[in-house]
This record gives structure tokens, sequence and C-alpha cells, in this order.
């Protein structure tokens, strides 16, 4: 079955240095697609990044980065530059396939982030 | 453009009762899916739908049922309400035919209180 591991319940980080939190995932298909989610106390899920299996550049998008692992199924996400407004439970998912389409998507229990000034 | 729309933003039920929420999903997108959150967990997949029907479905009992309209969005049911079905209830939209990174975008969530 498919599944996501995030081993960090809690993180700190002091403003303005980069901290990297631990995701790796575990599925039989070859293809695939890697999520990472930020979600302030609001509740709603924030798109921070996307990794295709396929892929072979890392992703990156502003201030975040993934460094992506295939080969031990791992997907950390990396925030240069922390800012308070980081402050967050960061979620990786990974969507399954169905028939070509979006496939639902299966999260992990998340990291609590905390950015002190 | 509007994003995904989900109400009410809070609810709060008795055992037993019945309970509808309700999601809109983003402008263009044809595809609705139904996330549950307890407290400190990740979300996990209730069931999605396209073209009015159910496509996938999670582990969930048959006490979860759900709804798509013509104009694409959707109604979450949740019948007999038990105290474990408290929870942040999570919508998200999709177009079925996007691939990558374009796929979900999320609502901020109903939250169901069972007392």
């Amino acid at each position: 079955a498919q599944k996501i591991t995030q081993t960090q319940p809690g993180m700190f980080v002091q403003e303005k240095e980069a901290v990297t939190l631990d995701c790796t995932y575990d599925t039989s298909d070859q293809s695939y697609g890697l999520f990472w989610y930020k979600q302030p106390s609001s509740g709603e899920m924030i798109f921070l990044i996307y990794q295709g299996s396929y892929d072979e550049q890392n992703a990156t998008e502003g201030r975040y980065s993934l460094n992506f692992q295939k080969a031990r199924k791992s997907a950390n996400l990396v925030i240069s530059a922390s800012q308070l407004g980081d402050s967050a439970m960061y979620f990786c998912a990974m969507r399954e396939n169905y028939g070509g389409s979006q496939g639902n998507l299966i999260f992990g229990k998340g990291t609590k982030l905390s950015v002190k000034p | 453009d509007a994003g995904v729309t989900q109400s009410p933003t809070h609810l709060i039920k008795t055992r037993g009762q019945q309970v509808t929420l309700r999601c809109s999903p983003k402008s263009g997108h044809d595809t609705v899916s139904w996330y549950q959150q307890a407290l400190g967990q990740g979300p996990q997949f209730i069931f999605q739908y396209y073209e009015e029907e159910e496509r996938q479905r999670g582990n969930f009992p048959d006490r979860f049922s759900g709804h798509q309209f013509p104009n694409y969005s959707s109604e979450l049911n949740v019948n007999a309400l038990l105290l474990g079905d408290s929870a942040l209830y999570l919508c998200a939209s999709s177009l079925a035919l996007a691939a990558g990174r374009y796929g979900y975008t999320f609502g901020s969530g109903t939250r169901l209180t069972v007392v």
C-alpha cells in the first residue's frame, strides 16, 4: 500500500536560516507525483511544490526546493531564508494514479514548523 | 477568480444527527474530492466526484455519502454522527485530465464538532 512518512512532528528554525523537512514514501507505482502543502491555522491547504516521478531535475519554487532522491524514496522540502510567516503545518503528499487522470492524495501526518525571531 | 468555497465554516452537531457540507469548486474545475482531517493528523481521502458520479472512494463507511451537481458543486452528507466524526472536512477541486502540479485547489474547510 502507498504510504507517506514524516518523522518530524515539530521543527524549530531561526528566522532567515534554512530548514529541511523530511518525507519518505512507499509505492510500487512507476508513475507518481509528490506534493508539499502548507497549512496555516486557518485550515486551507496551500500548494508549495510538486515533483513528478520522471522529473530529472529537483523542483524549485522561489524559496522552496524539493530534494528528490528516487532510489531512497525520499522527497525532502527545503525552505531557504525562513520567515515568521512560514510558521505552519507542512504536509507531504503523494498522488495515486487513476486511469491516467487525477487520483486521490495520500498525506503524511505533517510537521509543525515554528520560526523564531 | 474564486477559489474553492466551503460552507459552513463551523458546525456543531449532536451524536446521531445528520449533517450536510457544501463545496463550490474553483472556476474551470470539474472534479471534487473530499478529505477528513482529524486533529493532529493528515487529511484522509473520503471520495471523489466527477460527472456527477462517485469515481473513487477511500476507507469510509456508507454513512458518508455525497453528491455532485451539474454545476460541479458538491455536497458531503454524514448520517448517524459519531463523536469520532469530529474533524476538519476539506474539499479539493481539480480538472480531471490535468496532469502534474496543477491538480488540486483546497478550500479552507468545514470544522465539524460532534457533541
